[in-house]
Formats: C-alpha cells, sequence, structure tokens
C-alpha cells in the first residue's frame, strides 16, 4: 500500500493563479480530507468528504473548492491564489463511520504565493 | 465550536528525562475523542496516542501515556525515558464524529527538543 499521496510536494504561484492539490489513497477510506498548517497554528480543516460525491465545508474553505468522484482521489483547487493561501497542505483520510479510527495523513504540499 | 489550547509553545529536556506536554480543551460534547500527533521535521504526522473520553482508564502506548482528566477538560502527554528520536512538534487534537465526519481541531502545537 502507497497510504495517502499528494503531489506535488512543492509549489510556487504567482497571485491570481489557479492550481490543484492532487491528494490519493488506496486504503478504500471513505473519510477524506485536507488540513492546512500556517507557522505558529495547528492544521485546520479546509474541505472534508465522507464518500464519493459528497463534500462539505470545513473551518477555512474560502478560496478553495474540492470534488470527489472516486473513493481514491480528493483534489483541492485554488481558483485564484492569493499570498494568504502560503501554506503547507495536508491531505487525511479514514475508514469513516460512527467510531472514529486514525487519520493517515500524506506527507504535504508547501504553497507558496508570491 | 470546540477549542484546543496548549500552553507550552517550547520544552527541552535532556535524553532519558520524563517530560509531559500540557492540552487543555472546551466543548460541551459529551462523547469525543483526544489524540496526540507527533510532526517530526519530515512533516509526516505521526499518531502517538489516542482515548476515548467515555473510556474511564488512561491510555498508553509503550513510553507514551496520558493523564485525562475529563471534568477538568484536560488531556497531557508523558513521554518517559525521552529518545533523540522523540525530537519533534507534538500536536494535541480533538475530535467528534457526525455522520461519517471525523473532524480533527488542533492544539496550535509544543515544540519538543530531546538534548543528548
Amino acid at each position: 500500500n502507497a497510504g495517502v499521496t499528494q503531489t506535488p510536494k512543492f509549489q510556487v504561484l504567482k497571485t491570481g493563479q489557479s492550481m490543484t492539490l492532487q491528494c490519493a489513497q488506496d486504503m478504500n477510506h471513505e473519510y477524506m480530507s485536507w488540513y492546512r498548517q500556517d507557522p505558529g497554528m495547528g492544521l485546520r480543516l479546509i474541505h472534508y468528504s465522507v464518500g464519493a460525491g459528497i463534500t462539505d465545508q470545513g473551518e477555512v474553505p474560502n478560496g478553495y473548492n474540492v470534488s470527489r468522484s472516486t473513493t481514491e482521489d480528493f483534489p483541492l483547487r485554488l481558483l485564484s491564489a492569493a499570498p494568504s493561501q502560503t501554506s503547507v497542505y495536508f491531505c487525511a483520510s479514514s475508514y469513516g463511520g460512527l467510531a472514529p479510527d486514525e487519520q493517515f495523513f500524506g506527507p504535504g504540499t508547501r504553497l507558496t504565493v508570491l | 465550536a470546540q477549542t484546543v489550547t496548549q500552553s507550552q509553545p517550547e520544552m527541552s529536556v535532556q535524553e532519558a528525562e520524563t517530560v509531559t506536554l500540557s492540552c487543555t480543551y472546551d466543548t460541551s460534547e459529551n462523547n469525543y475523542y483526544l489524540f496526540w500527533y507527533k510532526q517530526p521535521p519530515s512533516r509526516q504526522m505521526i499518531l502517538v496516542i489516542r482515548q476515548e473520553a467515555y473510556k474511564q482508564q488512561n491510555a498508553t502506548e509503550n513510553r507514551f501515556s496520558v493523564n485525562f482528566q475529563k471534568a477538568a477538560k484536560s488531556f497531557s502527554l508523558k513521554i518517559s525515558d525521552s529518545q533523540l528520536g522523540d525530537t519533534a512538534m507534538y500536536f494535541c487534537a480533538f475530535m467528534t464524529t457526525f455522520q461519517g465526519a471525523q473532524k480533527l481541531v488542533f492544539g496550535q502545537g509544543t515544540r519538543l527538543t530531546i538534548n543528548p
């Protein structure tokens, strides 16, 4: 199993550009989520999905878009990048359901917006 | 809304010593779960230990144990016989589940350095 994979590992964008951060998992997990990590702060939830075709907003969703067409993939789209979106982005997945279980995190993507 | 507070931004101890990291949280929920995650310089998030709020017994995983005080809303992590590989950021996290969603709320983190 590859676990949770994220691409790219690093990215530099100019203000106003758009891009998609990729996330994939091969553990047949229903629940997937995106977090961002800023200096001096813990991870904050951007969007999440409880299964294919179902997504919802987290704590800091503005400026981001997601979709979930398959169980395996959960891409995060930046529509018009802003310097405030400079951060490290983590994707996570778990089986989901009523009983909480370990969320497996990807290696992260460091994004810089100039 | 739930909040998680880690009041120690940085800590430093000598190898083989015991260290305790503090965490408090605020919630009106009765059924929830608490976690400690480790983030070494590699940036990978690694689960250290978890605690279900309905369990009175404190969780233990080898050298890692927690002191869970539900009434005080406190969830501290004790690392015994600390090792150089324990050097990392440590995050306390709170989770509730609702209709399949398992949302984690993280504290600000404590940077732990183990000195040789």
